[in-house]
């Protein structure tokens, strides 16, 4: 049964800083990985997808990487900014699923 | 245009109540999601439609009835519900199940009293 890490649960950092948000997922047979933000009482917003067989995405301030055989991504926001903070879920789907598995997500608080 | 859109924003219902979510998205996708999402918890995927038909259903008591009626509209019927149903309900769509990126509807915040 695929299960989908993130922690830290909670990060509290002031404005400026690189950060780097971990995900980590048990099953390795993935068809991709998609990074969301959610704000509170809102719906998800899809940052970035990655495909399994790729090694990053880019968008903007972040980058998503992929790591398939350790089971592992990693999004890299550049410069945080106030407007950053939120929660931060990675999801997994595996190949010939239509079931996205998601972590319990990381809460960002950037501190002006 | 990458939006799904869902209504009601707010929705508060009696336990005897009948009421209807409603969720609609104009990309062509062929797969329509219903998801459930408690405070502080991840989304809880509930039903899924591939090409109109529903192809998963997780165990979902039957108080909660899907609906697709066309390929860019999805409907969740809500009949007898619980307290504990109380929840943010999410909608979501993607080119075809199992594949490609999934947009997220705003969802319908719920309160059963």
């Amino acid at each position: 049964k695929q299960e989908v890490t993130q922690i830290p649960a909670a990060l509290s950092v002031p404005e400026g800083e690189n950060l780097v948000l971990n995900c980590s997922f048990t099953d390795s047979a993935i068809y991709n990985l998609q990074w969301f933000r959610q704000d509170p009482g809102k719906g998800l917003t899809s940052l970035l997808l990655i495909q399994s067989s790729q090694r990053e995405q880019t968008s903007g301030r972040l980058n998503a990487s992929l790591d398939k055989s350790s089971g592992r991504s990693t999004l890299y926001i550049a410069a945080s900014q106030p407007g950053d903070s939120a929660t931060y879920l990675c999801a997994v789907i595996r190949g010939g699923s239509e079931k996205l598995v998601f972590g319990k997500g990381m809460k960002l608080t950037v501190n002006p | 245009d990458t939006e799904v859109t869902q209504t009601p924003k707010h929705l508060v219902m009696g336990m005897t109540n009948k009421k209807s979510l409603k969720c609609e998205q104009h990309m062509g996708h062929r797969a329509m999601y219903w998801y459930k999402q408690k405070a502080k918890k991840p989304p809880e995927l509930m039903f899924v439609y591939s090409y109109e038909k529903l192809s998963i259903n997780e165990s979902v008591p039957s108080r909660f009835s899907p609906e697709c009626p066309n390929s860019s509209l999805l409907n969740l019927h809500l009949h007898a519900l619980q307290p504990e149903d109380s929840a943010l309900y999410l909608c979501a769509s993607s080119q075809v199940a199992g594949t490609g990126e999934q947009y997220f509807g705003p969802g319908t915040r719920l309160t059963v009293t």
